[in-house]
């Protein structure tokens, strides 16, 4: 079955970096764009950034657009978000999500970010 | 960027309500709309795309209509697994955008 599972959440001063992943199995990861989604605590949802099935397309939120880069390893099935220069106001649990061209349907179970000092 | 407006914020409802969620855009988006539940510490579980299409496994006490600029979702007979947290998102255009949320509780 599909599986998505996001990993390298944790707890990181403000303006440090942090790798999140999102390892895909059960489909075929190299044929569907892939979605990174937030959520901070006790709040909505917010779309933080899209990359197309091989690579040549990414977007991103205005709130992340120049500090944040989505990429992707069809090889390995791997989906990853390098997050730069983090703020307190990117504390949020992150999912990584499959697009099957409609709104996205599989989505992996999160992994916590916590920008404190 | 398409504003997604969502009525209302909360509602409390009864076992057996129908019950109707709201998502308004900002702009034309056609039927590009999706529904999705979310209980909490898991993640959004998707229940309508294409506006009005059921996801394979969701019950149909579930439906989705609209087209254009607004949208609804309702539930015919709200059931006790049902209370949680609606969001409805966008896929006509970059960047994507939620609907603030409505959170389903029992009356």
């Amino acid at each position: 079955q599909v599986q998505l599972v996001e990993s390298g959440g944790g707890v990181v001063q403000p303006g440090r970096s942090l790798r999140l992943s999102c390892a895909a199995s059960g489909f075929t990861f190299s044929g569907y764009a892939m979605h990174w989604v937030r959520q901070a605590p006790g709040k909505g949802l917010e779309w933080v950034a899209v990359i197309s099935y091989d690579g040549s397309l990414k977007k991103y939120a205005d709130s992340v657009q120049g500090r944040f880069a989505i990429s992707r390893d069809n090889s390995k099935n791997t989906l990853s978000l390098q997050m730069n220069s983090l703020r307190p106001d990117d504390t949020a649990v992150y999912y990584c999500a499959r697009d099957p061209n409609t709104v996205p349907d599989c989505w992996g179970q999160g992994t916590l970010v916590t920008v404190s000092s | 960027d398409i504003q997604m407006t969502q009525s209302p914020s909360s509602l409390s409802a009864s076992v057996g309500d129908r019950v109707t969620i709201t998502c308004r855009a900002s702009q034309d988006i056609g039927n590009d709309l999706g529904w999705y539940q979310q209980k909490p510490g898991k993640a959004p579980k998707r229940l309508i795309y294409a506006a009005f299409n059921l996801q394979s496994g969701v019950p149909s006490r579930f439906s989705g209509s609209g087209s254009g600029t607004e949208f609804t979702l309702t539930i015919s007979s709200l059931q006790p697994e049902d209370f949680a947290t609606y969001y409805c998102l966008q896929h006509n255009n970059y960047p994507r955008t939620f609907g603030q949320g409505t959170k389903v509780e029992i009356k």
